[in-house]
């Protein structure tokens, strides 16, 4: 069966470090790639997404993320994080092989502080 | 900027009670999600729409769980009864067509005593 995997479950780091997220899915086929954000007491949101083309994905507040299709990950990252990025990050996958049905992480709480 | 909206935003019922949700998804959205989230894990898939025609419901508890969505626009998700285990956050999201990018509400955070 298709699977996500995050293998970050809880992340904490000081304002101004390096983030890099880790996310390996498991399909061979043509896949679609999503990052999701969802802050303290709000909706999920879309950070970024890849469909096709170029493989490093940006996405807005200043997140990339990078398909290896040879790695079958999408890891997310950011330079620096802000006090303002505390959130739970979700990585998601559709896949032709599922119906298009996005097939999602467990998640991965990042906690940052000031 | 278009937005899914839900309602309630939080229901508190006791076991064995009726709720219902509310969902009206971006203009011109054919399709239609609800989704299930518990704290700490990703959302999972409850039914999804494409227009007013269900086209995946294979993980909704269809004893107690109904969906609709008459007309083709907004959709309402029923448990009945409700039982302790389906507190929870229910999601609903919609996109342009099937493959499209998938759009969140805000959720509805239900409690069962």
């Amino acid at each position: 069966a298709q699977s996500v995997s995050q293998h970050n479950h809880h992340v904490i780091l000081s304002e101004a470090a390096s983030l890099e997220l880790g996310c390996n899915y498991s399909y061979g086929g043509t896949v679609n790639l999503f990052w999701y954000v969802q802050y303290p007491g709000q909706h999920l949101q879309l950070l970024l997404k890849y469909f096709s083309g170029d493989p490093l994905v940006k996405g807005i507040k200043g997140f990339e993320a990078e398909f290896i299709k040879s790695k079958f990950s999408f890891n997310l990252r950011k330079p620096s994080v802000q006090w303002s990025d505390t959130a739970e990050y979700f990585c998601a996958v559709t896949t032709a092989g599922n119906n298009r049905k996005l097939i999602w992480g467990l998640g991965t709480s990042l906690a940052v502080n000031p | 900027e278009a937005e899914v909206a839900q309602s309630p935003r939080y229901k508190i019922t006791e076991k064995s009670q009726a709720v219902a949700f509310w969902c009206d998804p971006i203009s011109g959205h054919a399709t239609l999600y609800w989704y299930r989230q518990i704290l700490g894990q990703g959302p999972e898939l409850l039914v999804q729409f494409q227009d007013e025609s269900v086209v995946d419901d294979s993980q909704l508890p269809k004893d107690r769980f109904s969906a609709e969505r008459l007309k083709g626009v907004d959709s309402t998700l029923k448990i009945q009864p409700a039982e302790l285990g389906d507190s929870a956050m229910y999601l609903c999201a919609s996109s342009l067509g099937r493959t499209g990018t998938q759009y969140f509400g805000p959720g509805t955070r239900l409690t069962v005593l």
